[in-house]
């Protein structure tokens, strides 16, 4: 069964830093691309960011551009998020889901990230 | 970026009635590939979205029959052919054929 368990979320004040870990079992981590998908409080879906197999190709969303940086070690099956510089727009949850044909099969359950002072 | 727009936005639907949901994007989801890469995704109250349809009309594993998808360029339907107390929720589009890869603002499928 494929998981995907979420964790380093929590509260942060505006400026600060936060790194979010998704751990991935019950398929071969390393053949999947993967992404992180936030939804601030009573909103929508946002795509934020995604990594190739090998850890290349990572790309973003403009509104987190330069700020995040996505990255996975394969070797842990896991999928990293370094948040910076955050912004009380950042406030969400985010989930990881794995890429399937440019789309999203299996998703965590999410962490929540607060940006507040 | 894809602009994704879904009507209705709210869909109040009986048990065993049929639903449908529409979305169109600002521009053709044919990839350079050949494919659309359209997908449909499903959020029950309190859960993670959870994948429904992809490239237009494939059910993900596990997905019941009920739910089908058709459409093609810019213009997509999710159909549900007899909505079950389990299928509320809130039903989302998505593109993965450009980055970023959009989804729409949500439908939200309640019974009367």
């Amino acid at each position: 069964e494929v998981q995907l368990v979420e964790s380093g979320g929590g509260l942060v004040q505006p400026g600060g830093s936060l790194r979010l870990s998704c751990a991935a079992s019950g398929f071969t981590f390393s053949t999947a691309w993967m992404n992180w998908v936030r939804q601030g409080p009573g909103k929508g879906l946002v795509w934020v960011s995604r990594i190739k197999r090998d850890g290349s190709g990572a790309i973003y969303a403009d509104s987190v551009k330069g700020r995040f940086t996505i990255s996975r070690d394969n070797a842990k099956n896991t999928v990293y998020l370094q948040m910076n510089s955050l912004r009380a727009e950042d406030t969400a949850i985010y989930y990881c889901a794995r890429d399937w044909y440019y789309s999203t099969d299996n998703w965590g359950r999410g962490t929540l990230v607060t940006v507040s002072s | 970026e894809i602009v994704m727009t879904q009507t209705p936005l709210s869909s109040p639907v009986t048990l065993g009635q049929p639903a449908s949901i529409s979305c169109r994007s600002s521009q053709s989801l044919v990839h350079s590939d050949g494919n659309t890469y359209l997908s449909w995704l499903q959020q029950r109250p309190g859960q993670p979205p959870r994948l429904l349809i992809y490239k237009i009309s494939n059910r993900f594993s596990g997905v019941p029959d009920r739910f089908s998808g058709s459409g093609a360029g810019t213009d997509f339907t999710l159909m549900i052919s007899r909505v079950e107390a389990e299928d509320v929720g809130i039903y989302y589009c998505m593109q993965g054929t450009q980055v970023p890869y959009t989804f729409g603002q949500g439908t939200n499928l309640e019974i009367k």
